[in-house]
């Protein structure tokens, strides 16, 4: 079974261009997270879908920031203008809603913004 | 809110060493628990969990139960080799269906 899908894997852009994350999640999985993940620290939520719905995105910074869940399956998720700041990987992954289960990761998309 | 508190590194231990990572959580009602495992320029892998009350999770030889009267959630492993080196991520998952990580714990095992 193909596990989450993330591309590109790395990205270099100048800032205030603008830059998309895609991911794939896991087949059968409902729930999407995207993660921001800051050297040296844990992941952080961005955005979280339950099917087409965007659940929670209180730590999303909406003046930048924008996502999409496309038919509750692959999901993208844009920052236009990037700053220096956002220098970051960018984590997406997928569970099953409700229950107990795990959080299952893709490799991560590093973003570098100079 | 809900969050995770894990012990700060870097830990580096020889081979063949006893390891312990510590993990405390803060949640409402009853969380599921993880440790998850980062290799370097990789996603997070999980390791083990644990999903009730006196529950031991292990994989690889790395153990960890959960304690819910110390709110608890220690890895261990009693032997560790070099490629056990990561950094390794304690989270929970609570019944609203949210994840929250500690910070991450940097291992490196030398030979």
């Amino acid at each position: 079974e193909a596990g989450v899908v993330q591309s590109p894997r790395y990205k270099i852009i100048e800032k205030k261009q603008p830059v998309a994350f895609w991911c794939n999640p896991i087949s059968g999985h409902n729930t999407l997270y995207w993660y921001r993940q800051n050297l040296g620290q844990g992941p952080e939520l961005l955005i979280r879908y339950e099917n087409e719905e965007a659940v929670d995105d209180s730590q999303l910074p909406k003046d930048r920031f924008s996502a999409e869940r496309l038919k509750g399956v692959d999901s993208t998720l844009k920052i236009q203008p990037a700053e220096l700041g956002d220098s970051a990987v960018y984590l997406c992954a997928s569970s099953f809603v409700g229950g107990f289960t795990e959080a299952f990761f893709g490799q991560g998309t590093r973003l570098t913004v100079v | 809110g809900d969050s995770v508190t894990q012990m700060e590194g870097p830990v580096t231990l020889s081979e063949e060493a006893f390891l312990t990572i510590n993990c405390t959580y803060t949640a409402t009602g009853y969380p599921s628990l993880f440790w998850y495992v980062q290799y370097p320029g990789e996603g997070l892998q999980l390791l083990l969990k644990a999903t009730k009350a006196d529950d031991k999770g292990s994989n690889k030889g790395f153990e960890a139960t959960y304690r819910k009267e110390t709110t608890s959630f220690h890895l261990e492993k009693g032997s560790v080799q070099v490629s056990d080196s990561a950094v390794y991520f304690c989270a929970l998952r609570n019944t609203g269906n949210q994840f929250y990580f500690g910070t991450g714990t940097s291992l490196t095992v030398i030979p």
